[in-house]
């Protein structure tokens, strides 16, 4: 059964920091692995998808790669803002299904 | 496009009552999915459709919990009897098609079951 991980489980940082996230799944037959972010009594906003033939995507101020055969994922963020104030999850897709398997979030704080 | 739109956006009911969560996916999109977040489980996929077809319902928690999805553009979740245990935020998403594609979601409907 897949199980998806994600630490730290709440982060507060500084504005202007670099931070990683980090994401850690079970089984390494995923078909792809998604970044969400969610804002407070919001639905989940998708911010990158990497395949499993890939090893990174950058969009903006936001890079992810992947690691399948450790079974690790991080999304890097660079120079944070307030804005980026949210709870971040990771999600996988399995091999053979269409369901997304997610992580259990990082909840983070950008103060200025 | 608006998105995809979840109706009612927050539900107050008594436990034994009906309750009714509706959704409208972004058009032209095949798949849609309905999940269930709460504290102590996270996220979880409850069942998800292809065409109007439900594809797999194994996240369903039990049988007081049923889907359907009439037509390309309209999907109910509805749950008959609530419980208090089944009180949680219900989102839908859609996705062009399924595996390897951004899913969109919804603003979600928050579910209180007295």
């Amino acid at each position: 059964k897949q199980e998806v991980t994600q630490i730290p489980a709440a982060l507060s940082v500084p504005e202007g920091e670099n931070l990683v996230l980090n994401c850690s799944f079970t089984d390494s037959a995923i078909y792809n692995l998604q970044w969400f972010r969610q804002d407070p009594g919001k639905g989940l906003t998708s911010l990158l998808l990497i395949q499993s033939s890939q090893r990174e995507q950058t969009s903006g101020r936001l890079n992810a790669s992947l690691d399948k055969s450790s079974g690790r994922s991080t999304l890097y963020i660079a120079a944070s803002q307030p804005g980026d104030s949210a709870t971040y999850l990771c999600a996988v897709i399995r091999w053979g299904t269409d369901k997304l398997i997610f992580g259990t979030g990082t909840r983070l704080q950008v103060f200025p | 496009d608006a998105g995809v739109i979840q109706s009612p956006r927050h539900e107050v009911t008594e436990m034994g009552q009906e309750v009714t969560l509706r959704c409208k996916p972004i058009s032209g999109h095949d798949y849609l999915f309905w999940y269930r977040q709460t504290m102590m489980r996270g996220l979880e996929l409850l069942i998800y459709f292809n065409n109007n077809v439900p594809i797999d319902d194994s996240g369903m928690p039990e049988d007081r919990f049923s889907a359907k999805m009439p037509n390309a553009s309209f999907s109910t979740l509805k749950i008959q009897p609530s419980e208090p245990r089944d009180s949680a935020v219900y989102f839908c998403a859609s996705s062009l098609s399924g595996t390897g594609e951004t899913q969109y979601f919804g603003p979600g409907t928050r579910l209180l079951v007295l």
